[in-house]
Formats: structure tokens, C-alpha cells, sequence
């Protein structure tokens, strides 16, 4: 079956750049997208179809999908970033996430 | 703005059956071609999706639940349920509806849902 692979932690420094990977089988063939969970919060979709961003998503947040490697990109990374981010993407109509990265901003 | 509510018993013996209801608000749920999904999260644990639903009825369901698994609509109601059947307490978890079939946005705020005697 269809997996995403997601490191367990990241960590960055404020205003420093933050890179979140999520690997899948030829995951850069599919659309890849990225959740922000706050402590206590719901998930927010934070960028769809591999490198969009919804409405009231700041700049800051990028997405690439490529081969068998998604990434997000918090650029200028701020202390009200630090969350568990997920990605996501779907095989065969079945809904895949990966298992979480806590981002960490210290 | 779309917002959706999740509402439900918090607390389910084992063996017994979960039914949860999704209230939708601000938007028709049978309008736009949207789906509709259910998504839980174990404590402390990932998210895992359970399924959606079309306003027509058209369901699909993640293969590990879908012997166990009904998602239903109501559009008189502009509400859609989730019912769980021979839960244990692997079945321990927040649960969310949010909107969409491959992606989801929004989400409701999520309810506790634990399975207990």
C-alpha cells in the first residue's frame, strides 16, 4: 500500500528557513499537500496541489513535489510556526497522510 | 465562509456502535460538487483517513475500515454522520469532518470520542 515518510522533528532557528520532506513511492507523480496542527487545533490546509497556497496562508509557506520527494518551505520561519505539519496525497482514491514532523523554532 | 461541527457521545462501550454528525453552516453541502470526509487522529498520534461522501449518497471508504464504516448525508439537514460499528479501544480517537475528497479544507474543531465500559 501507498506510504508517506515524514521525519519525526525539525528543528530551526527564528527567521532562519525551515525544510519539511514527505517521501512516497513516485510521489512527484501525484498531488501532495501540506496541514499545520497547532497544539490543541484542528489541522489547516496550508498548501494543495503540491505548491499552492489557500487564501490567508502567508508567503512564506512553498511547496515542490518531485520523484519520490515532496517538501515544505517555511521561509523567515517565526515562533508561531511551531506546529505539526502532515502532508498528504492520495493512490487510487484511498487518502494517504504521512505520520506528522513537529517543527520545532528555537 | 463554510464552518462545520462535529457533534456526538463522547463516551462508547465497546462492542457498541459510534454515530457521529457533522452540521455544516454557511454553505449548502449538495452545492459546488464538494465531497465530504470523516478523518480521526489517536492520541497523540497521526491523522487517518476514514472516508467521504458525496451529497448524492456516492461513498468510498479507507479499505482497514470500510467493514465497519457508513457515512451517510442528510441535505435537509445540511449534515452528514459517521457510524462506526463494533468499536474497541482502538477505535479511541478525535474525530473531524471536514470538507473535500482528496484534500481537506475546512475542518471542524474535532470531538474526543472514547471507547470505554
Amino acid at each position: 500500500s501507498f506510504e508517506l515518510t515524514q521525519p519525526p522533528s525539525v528543528s530551526v532557528s527564528p527567521g532562519q528557513t525551515a525544510s519539511i520532506t514527505c517521501s512516497g513511492d513516485k510521489l512527484g507523480a501525484k498531488y501532495a499537500c501540506w496541514y499545520q496542527q497547532k497544539p490543541g487545533q484542528s489541522p489547516v490546509l496550508v498548501i494543495y496541489h503540491n505548491n499552492k497556497r489557500p487564501s490567508g496562508i502567508p508567503e512564506r509557506f512553498s511547496g515542490s513535489n518531485s520523484g519520490n520527494t515532496a517538501t515544505l518551505t517555511i521561509s523567515g520561519t517565526q515562533a508561531m510556526d511551531e506546529a505539526d505539519y502532515y502532508c498528504q496525497a492520495w493512490d487510487s482514491s484511498n487518502v494517504v497522510f504521512g505520520g506528522g514532523t513537529k517543527l520545532t523554532v528555537l | 465562509q463554510v464552518q462545520l461541527q462535529e457533534s456526538g457521545p463522547g463516551l462508547v462501550k465497546p462492542s457498541q456502535t459510534l454515530s457521529l454528525t457533522c452540521t455544516v453552516s454557511g454553505g449548502s453541502i449538495s452545492s459546488d460538487n464538494y465531497y465530504w470526509s470523516w478523518i480521526r487522529q489517536h492520541p497523540g498520534k497521526g491523522l487517518e483517513w476514514i472516508g467521504y461522501i458525496y451529497y448524492s449518497g456516492s461513498t468510498y471508504y479507507t479499505p482497514s475500515l470500510k467493514s465497519r464504516v457508513t457515512i451517510s448525508v442528510d441535505t435537509s439537514k445540511n449534515q452528514f454522520s459517521l457510524k462506526l460499528t463494533s468499536v474497541t479501544a482502538a477505535d479511541t480517537a478525535v474525530y473531524y469532518c471536514a470538507r473535500g475528497q482528496h484534500l481537506f479544507d475546512p475542518w471542524g474543531q474535532g470531538t474526543l470520542v472514547t471507547v470505554s465500559s
